[in-house]
């Protein structure tokens, strides 16, 4: 079963830090390219995020260009997304997603983790 | 304000069929063929249902098409069901980024 499981969500303070992650399985994780997309409460989804699947190509929404980091460790299966100088316009539920039918698109998405940045 | 444009509501009575339209411009939705639209149930993560303009991911009906003209797309839902009121969004990929519409609530009469 292909499956992306999301965690690190928490309960931030303004300007504050916070790294989530996302464990991928069943399938081979390191020939995709992979996404980041968050979703405001009520709002719509928003692309944060990809990077490619060696690593080596990374690109930003600008609303967190400079503040927002994406990397993977292929040998873990694993994708990353370090988020500093946190705003409380960054709450939302962050998806991870990634390519599988496609290779470089959304195809198949986690169940998100929460992030709520707030004093 | 979205990069793309979407209807925020659409309807049908089941059997009908319903086309939702995702309106861009030459740098995203016009400039390439990877147009992906997701299904999102309430308190659920998206769900896949159109890649690269029109291929369906397995397992998913075949009364989900897609399509595209210009700079917009359309996901046309032939024979609605009760299961597929939803929210619907598009996305396009835009050159090193990529881009969503502001989605479409679909609501099955």
């Amino acid at each position: 079963e292909v499956k992306l499981v999301e965690s690190g969500g928490g309960l931030v303070q303004p300007g504050g830090s916070l790294r989530v992650s996302c464990v991928a399985s069943g399938f081979t994780f390191s020939v995709y390219w992979m996404h980041w997309v968050r979703q405001a409460p009520g709002k719509g989804l928003v692309w944060v995020s990809r990077i490619q699947s060696d690593g080596s190509i990374t690109n930003y929404a600008d609303s967190v260009k400079g503040r927002f980091t994406i990397s993977r460790d292929n040998a873990k299966n694993t994708l990353y997304l370090q988020m500093n100088s946190l705003r409380a316009e960054d709450s939302a539920v962050y998806y991870c997603a990634g390519g599988y039918y496609s290779n470089y698109g959304m195809d198949v998405w986690g169940q998100g983790t929460t992030v709520t940045v707030s004093s | 304000q979205s990069a793309l444009t979407q209807p925020p509501s659409a309807s049908g009575s089941p059997g009908q069929s319903v086309t939702i339209s995702c309106t861009g411009t030459s740098s995203d939705v016009g400039g390439y063929n990877y147009v992906f639209w997701f299904q999102q149930h309430p308190g659920k993560a998206p769900k896949l249902i159109i890649y690269d303009v029109n291929k369906r991911p397995s397992g998913v009906p075949d009364h989900f098409s897609g399509s595209k003209s210009g700079n917009t797309a359309s996901l046309t839902v032939s024979g609605l069901q009760a299961e597929d009121e939803a929210d619907y969004y598009c996305t396009s990929y835009a050159g090193n980024k990529w881009v969503f519409g502001g989605g479409t609530k679909l609501t099955v009469l």
